[in-house]
């Protein structure tokens, strides 16, 4: 199973609000990645764990702030959002997060910021 | 640094044609190489990975040959169908990207017309 889920599907927010985006995997991958995708383009990466430590951060900006419960488990918290944040946003796992790996996405958060 | 390049799309085809989507790289060292695919309003799919250089990957009808000599990793179909409509990205993983980032090409969208 190589299974990423990734909730919620839609999220539309304003600029003051507070959401947050989850992200599950059951493969037992030690590492867990979040991209940010515009329309048609490559995703780009935000941030990195590795066994459940933060391992690269991509200067996002500060009102991106993730959240590694477990090793299963990635959340992303929003907050005061700007309009061009509006974006899919993707998680990914793979074995370790160092080297050489396979990366396996979910099907993504659709966040539209008003 | 480590990079991807991909022919630019649109690629329109009719159903039934051959398809090839060149991806070359610039890597140091031995990379892996991917191609994910990206249908309308979903995430990125794992299509196909090759490991080494000669390696062929191929999945649902697709193929993709590492080639060392040429730094080259095309994607190729025998008979597309309307159902393969997506974009399709080229992707690297190489040992001296920090945390197992994977770099994309900018990725091809391919139209198929009944």
């Amino acid at each position: 199973d190589t299974e990423v889920t990734q909730t919620p599907k839609h999220l539309v927010m304003g600029m003051t609000n507070k959401k947050s985006l989850k992200c599950e995997q059951h493969m037992g991958h030690r590492a867990m990645y979040w991209y940010k995708q515009k329309a048609k383009k490559p995703p780009e990466l935000m941030f990195v764990y590795s066994y459940e430590k933060l391992s690269i951060n991509e200067s996002v900006p500060s009102r991106f702030s993730p959240e590694c419960p477990n090793s299963s488990l990635l959340n992303l918290h929003l907050h005061a959002l700007q309009p061009e944040d509006s974006a899919l946003y993707l998680c990914a796992s793979s074995q370790e997060g160092g080297g050489i790996e396979t990366q396996y996405f979910g099907p993504g958060t659709r966040l539209l910021v008003l | 640094g480590n990079s991807v390049t991909q022919m630019e799309g649109p690629v329109t085809l009719s159903e039934e044609a051959f398809l090839t989507i060149n991806c070359t790289y610039t890597a140091t060292g031995y990379p892996s190489l991917f191609w994910y695919v990206q249908y309308p309003g979903e995430g990125l799919q794992l299509l196909l990975k090759a490991t080494k250089a000669d390696d062929k990957g191929s999945n649902k009808g697709f193929e993709a040959t590492y080639r060392k000599e040429t730094t080259s990793f095309h994607l190729e179909k025998g008979s597309v169908q309307v159902s393969d409509s997506a974009v399709y990205f080229c992707a690297l993983s190489a040992s001296n990207n920090q945390g197992g980032k994977l770099i994309f090409g900018q990725g091809t969208e391919l139209s198929v017309k009944p």
